[in-house]
């Protein structure tokens, strides 16, 4: 067991549906981030929840919306994606201090396939 | 221009190889991970140092921050150490990560 558990592992969505993934922490961190990671590109920050503020990259479209309620949960909410929203999207936690950020805990991932 | 900038793309060596894989960045770091992330998606931390050197098995990982450079080395190179190597860097102000597009290694029998 990784820590991180993410579910689904695979995803097939139509573009008019309306999905979420799900990620849980075990470690008793309290950063969670969303990440999304495309063929050839660097992992993509999407969402950070870190001390209970939420941290978005503002080229996240409105389509995916996060949801995390409290510090071991935290969901992908999925509406009329796009077949470019095709990834892997990967969780993972940290334990943010004020010196900085530990290792990344990584899930492993749920595979997105939009059609 | 990326962050952070790895070499090579794709290597692909034979078993009981040494490999080398280098990575740059342009950013105020406070400290550098190192990735391993195997086909299936799940990705494993191998290494965070902030200086010097550390080892672990035949796993090495070096930094130099005068350069902003570090490099992760495998020694004895086996076909299980296939895998995507990711370079990724805390940065200094604001818990910010930024990765690198990654090396795939591939370790032929």
């Amino acid at each position: 067991e990784t820590g991180v558990t993410q579910t689904p592992r695979h995803l097939v969505m139509g573009m008019t549906n309306k999905k979420s993934l799900k990620c849980e922490q075990h470690l008793g961190h309290n950063a969670m981030y969303w990440y999304k990671q495309s063929a050839k590109k660097p992992l993509e920050l999407m969402f950070v929840y870190s001390l209970e503020e939420r941290v978005e990259n503002n080229s996240v479209p409105s389509r995916f919306s996060p949801e995390c309620p409290n510090s071991s949960h935290l969901f992908l909410h999925l509406h009329t994606l796009q077949p470019e929203d095709s990834a892997l999207y990967l969780c993972a936690s940290s334990q943010e201090s004020r010196t900085g950020a530990s290792p990344l805990h990584f899930g492993n991932g749920t595979r997105l396939t939009v059609t | 221009k990326n962050e952070v900038e790895q070499s090579p793309q794709n290597l692909t060596a034979q078993e009981g190889e040494f490999i080398t894989i280098n990575c740059s960045y342009s950013v105020g770091i406070s400290a550098l991970h190192w990735l391993q992330q195997h086909p299936g998606g799940g990705i494993v931390s191998l290494f965070m140092l902030s200086s010097g050197k550390k080892k672990h098995g035949r796993l090495i990982a070096t930094i130099n921050i005068q350069e902003k450079h570090s490099s992760l080395h495998i020694t004895a190179s086996h076909p299980r150490d296939s895998a995507v190597y990711i370079c990724a860097v805390s940065s200094n102000t604001g818990n910010q990560f930024y990765f690198g597009t990654g090396t795939s290694l591939t370790v032929i029998p």
